[in-house]
């Protein structure tokens, strides 16, 4: 069955540094999305993807984060200047067009020292 | 309280009982869903329920929704070990705005 796939699963980063998180979606599949959770604390929206620009933003998706499909399978995020506070576990999820079941990755467990 | 509360925060019953979540939100919405997380694992989707559906099963889940009391409940009937996680609702609030709001969760315990 086709999954959600998401590489690194851990990556450590020092404050102040870039860090890319990828994500390859179920091929088949139009909608791109990132959440993440903070340890202990709920599943947070952080962004969405379709026809190659961003449908919707929540606050905490501010200038430090971008989002791009680079080709035709990989949805990155990229965080330019991580802070404390960006450590947490970081989702990738994707849908098909009509149907609003969302499957999740594995999850990329950033931490930020 | 925030949208997505679910209650209890924990619970755990014994293998072979039923095991009830709740879950509550304050928003219109277009539907709400259930996802499994195991521990500190991807999330596993279980169940959808539209605002227009009133109860909803899946094998050992069964799902309901209450939009008069903005409420849902999960059931997992027949609990087995494997069952042991943490349940969260999402809502997905309006047709076209397709981000989901994740509820706090519940951790599963289901002791053997």
């Amino acid at each position: 069955e086709p999954e959600v796939t998401q590489t690194p699963s851990h990556q450590v980063t020092q404050m102040g540094q870039e860090v890319i998180l990828r994500c390859v979606p179920i091929s088949n599949h139009l909608y791109f999305y990132w959440y993440r959770q903070i340890l202990g604390q709920k599943v947070e929206f952080l962004v969405s993807f379709y026809n190659n620009e961003i449908s919707e933003k929540s606050e905490i998706f501010d200038d430090q984060f971008s989002v791009e499909r680079p080709d035709g399978s990989n949805f990155t995020l990229k965080i330019r200047s991580t802070k404390l506070e960006d450590s947490a576990m970081y989702f990738c999820a994707s849908r098909k067009q009509g149907i609003n079941e969302q499957f999740f990755g594995p999850g990329t467990r950033l931490t930020v020292l | 309280s925030q949208q997505g509360e679910e209650d209890p925060q924990a619970l755990s019953i014994q293998e072979g009982e039923n095991a009830t979540m709740n879950c509550s939100y304050k928003t219109s919405i277009n539907n709400l869903q259930w996802y499994r997380q195991n521990s500190g694992r991807g999330l596993v989707h279980l169940i959808l329920i539209r605002s227009n559906e009133r109860e909803k099963h899946s094998g050992r889940l069964r799902v309901t929704l209450d939009t008069s009391k903005k409420s849902s409940s999960l059931l997992i009937t027949a609990s087995r070990a494997a069952d042991t996680a943490s349940y969260f609702c999402a809502t997905e609030e309006n047709f076209g705005n397709e981000k989901l709001t994740f509820g706090t969760g519940t951790r599963l315990t289901i002791i053997p």
